[in-house]
């Protein structure tokens, strides 16, 4: 099984439009969880931590739920930007890191 | 403040030559960590560095691999005897240190086997 497993879409949204999707993860021994966002053969970069109590960070929400070992990202009011492949990471030992293979979205006009 | 580099960005090798990636880390940063991904894949974790010591190298291949972050100069990525099987995107990070949660990721090798 793997360690982070996403629904790879493709999520495909107007402008305007709310999207969500989610991560299961395997390890409970995980500390800490992140999205990052990768665009086209380009590296990761964080788009933001995700904590127990649910985080916003502009258009963005996400939620963790430990006792499922779910996450989830959502995307509000999207945007033609938004288009990318977003990556559910787990981290554990305080330092390794463990991504999901992405989940792709695509805004249109 | 010059974000994590790593050359060469494309890299292609025969079956059997040798591959060698280099990364410098982050202005400050101390830590390197080293991570591939291969088609269709999430990263995976490699290795985890600091200058001159090898913290975690569980996620190695036990042979061909090798890597070192010397007390001068980046992080070497050394792959001995390619096979097609290790083309792969490979991407370094870095952090200041092991407390900071965020790993900076630089723009990735992509190294491609004949």
């Amino acid at each position: 099984r793997k360690e982070v497993e996403q629904d790879p879409g493709p999520f495909n949204v107007p402008e305007g439009a709310t999207v969500a999707f989610n991560c299961t993860y395997s390890n409970s021994a995980s500390q800490s969880f992140f999205w990052y966002r990768q665009d086209c053969r380009k590296e990761p970069k964080l788009l933001m931590s995700v904590y127990s109590s649910g985080n916003e960070d502009g258009r963005f929400t996400a939620q963790l739920n430990r006792a499922s070992q779910y996450i989830s990202l959502l995307i509000r009011d999207s945007k033609l930007s938004d288009s990318a492949t977003y990556l559910c990471v787990v981290m554990k030992d305080g330092y390794k890191l463990s991504f999901g293979a992405g989940t792709t979205v695509t805004v249109r006009a | 403040n010059a974000g994590v580099m790593q050359n060469p960005r494309h890299l292609v090798r025969r079956r059997g030559q040798e591959a060698r990636l280099r990364c410098s880390p982050m202005k400050g940063h101390s830590h390197v960590y080293w991570y591939r991904q291969l088609p269709e894949e999430g990263l995976k974790f490699m290795v985890y560095l600091q200058k001159e010591n090898i913290i975690d190298e569980s996620g190695m291949p036990k042979e061909r691999f090798s890597a070192e972050f010397p007390k001068e100069g980046p992080s070497i990525l050394r792959i001995q005897q390619v096979v097609r099987g290790d083309s792969a995107a490979y991407f370094c990070a870095s952090s200041p240190d092991s407390t900071y949660n965020e790993q900076f990721f630089g723009p990735g090798t992509r190294l491609t086997v004949l």
